[in-house]
């Protein structure tokens, strides 16, 4: 069974740090492109991040540039977010998802953790 | 970038067919996905690169996708379809993923 479980959320205060896991199991890992995705309270699905196979490739929303990075080990079956810099706007439950293997969707979440950027 | 466009909700009674849209330009020459996103419970991928169902996702959901307009339909409409629905598809000009806003289903 495919898992994904995040953690590392936490209340953080504006211009903090915080670092995200993602701990996939039931799968080879490595043969998947990853994927961050973020859901501010009351509002839509945002893609944050993605990366690929050997976290050679990673793309990142605007929003989040410069700021956020994303990596991986797969030796650990784990995917990180790396946020520096964070602003009130990063609020949000984090999601990290599978790539689809033959698709550009999103086949499997994980439950999510919440980041809260307060003061 | 890429904008997608969804109406905020669609309201639909049990049984019968349910459809919301997503508007994008030439969105027919992308792959469409589609999200449900039940209360407190994170997105599951219903429908896949325009029409294609995931296994495990009832015959019921369906998509097509042509011109600037992707619809997905939920046919005989059951009271835990009642969620949020997001269309996405992968903009290859920026290399970004692209959520819509989402569609609200509600079941009366």
């Amino acid at each position: 069974e495919v898992q994904l479980v995040e953690s590392g959320g936490g209340l953080v205060q504006p211009g903090g740090s915080l670092r995200l896991s993602c701990a996939a199991s039931g799968f080879t890992f490595s043969r998947y492109w990853m994927h961050w995705v973020r859901q501010a309270p009351g509002k839509g699905l945002v893609w944050v991040s993605r990366l690929n196979l050997d976290g050679s490739s990673r793309t990142y929303a605007d929003s989040v540039k410069g700021r956020f990075t994303i990596s991986r080990d797969n030796a650990k079956n784990t995917l990180y977010l790396q946020m520096n810099s964070l602003r009130a706007e990063d609020t949000a439950v984090y999601y990290c998802a599978r790539g689809a293997s033959g698709s550009n969707s999103h086949d499997y979440w994980g439950q999510g953790t919440v980041v809260t950027v307060s003061s | 970038s890429y904008v997608l466009t969804q109406p905020p909700s669609v309201s639909v009674a049990p049984g019968q067919t349910a459809r919301t849209t997503c508007g994008g330009i030439n969105i027919g020459s992308k792959s469409v996905h589609w999200y449900q996103q039940k209360p407190g419970q994170a997105p599951v991928l219903v429908v896949y690169d325009d029409s294609d169902r995931p296994s495990g996702i009832p015959e019921r959901f369906s998509g097509s996708n042509s011109g600037n307009t992707a619809t997905l339909t939920i046919s005989r409409v059951e009271a835990g379809d009642e969620a949020d629905y997001y269309c996405q598809v992968w903009d290859s000009s920026s290399d970004h993923w692209v959520f819509g806003g989402g569609t609200k289903l509600t079941v009366l």
